[in-house]
């Protein structure tokens, strides 16, 4: 079982739209919480970071935490065709010092 | 500032050969990684070095060597190169206090025959 589980999509959604996004995990030693944004044959750009439980608002972006439940969530909001792009999680585990990420979620935002 | 760059950023290699990956920052980051990336598999961590002349093993190191002779570069060695090692290759880098927050280069696409 992988430690940072994701959908891995196509997500479809109109431009608009409110995007929703989710990983699960697996490990409670994660503390920090990320979310990255790759466009097509480009590097992971880093696009929200949040510790612990809780949420993180950034314009259009919000992330949320549920560390009770091992949720990690991202909300897109008024959704733009420049935002499609694969999302990928990420959770940071203090103790191994590593870094552990989901396998990616398309989303195409159709205008 | 540049970030992080890679060279090169496409590569054919024919099984058996040896290339190196070359990775530069420019942000003074302690920290730097090398990451491939497979459809399905996310990126997992193939090695990592804390500070210049200091390497150490990530998740899948096999068949990769590496090096950090000045704080800026960290180059990713494939000694004979195998089909498996078909992949997208990604540099990053951090500060000492911040690791959970990496900065990430364009990539390597790296075909072997």
């Amino acid at each position: 079982q992988k430690e940072v589980e994701q959908d891995p999509g196509p997500l479809s959604v109109p431009e608009g739209a409110i995007v929703s996004l989710n990983c699960t995990y697996s490990n409670s030693a994660f503390q920090y919480f990320m979310w990255y944004r790759q466009y097509s044959r480009k590097g992971p750009e880093l696009l929200m970071y949040t510790y612990s439980s809780g949420n993180k608002e950034d314009g259009r972006f919000t992330a949320q935490v549920d560390k009770s439940s091992k949720y990690i969530s991202l909300f897109i909001r008024d959704s733009q065709p420049s935002d499609s792009a694969t999302y990928l999680c990420a959770s940071f585990d203090t103790g191994r010092r590593a870094l552990t990420f989901g396998s990616g979620t398309r989303l195409q935002v159709q205008p | 500032n540049a970030g992080v760059t890679q060279t090169p950023k496409f590569r054919v290699l024919k099984t058996g050969q040896s290339m190196t990956l070359l990775c530069a920052q420019d942000m003074n980051h302690e920290y730097m990684y090398w990451y491939r990336q497979d459809p399905g598999m996310g990126l997992r961590l193939i090695h990592y070095s804390v500070g210049e002349g200091t390497t150490a093993k990530g998740e899948v190191p096999d068949g990769y060597n590496v090096s950090r002779l000045k704080k800026q570069n960290f180059l990713l060695g494939l000694e004979s190169a195998a089909p498996s090692q078909t992949s997208v290759y990604f540099c990053a880098s951090s500060y000492v206090q911040r690791e959970e927050t990496q900065y990430f280069g364009p990539g390597t696409r790296l075909l072997v025959l």
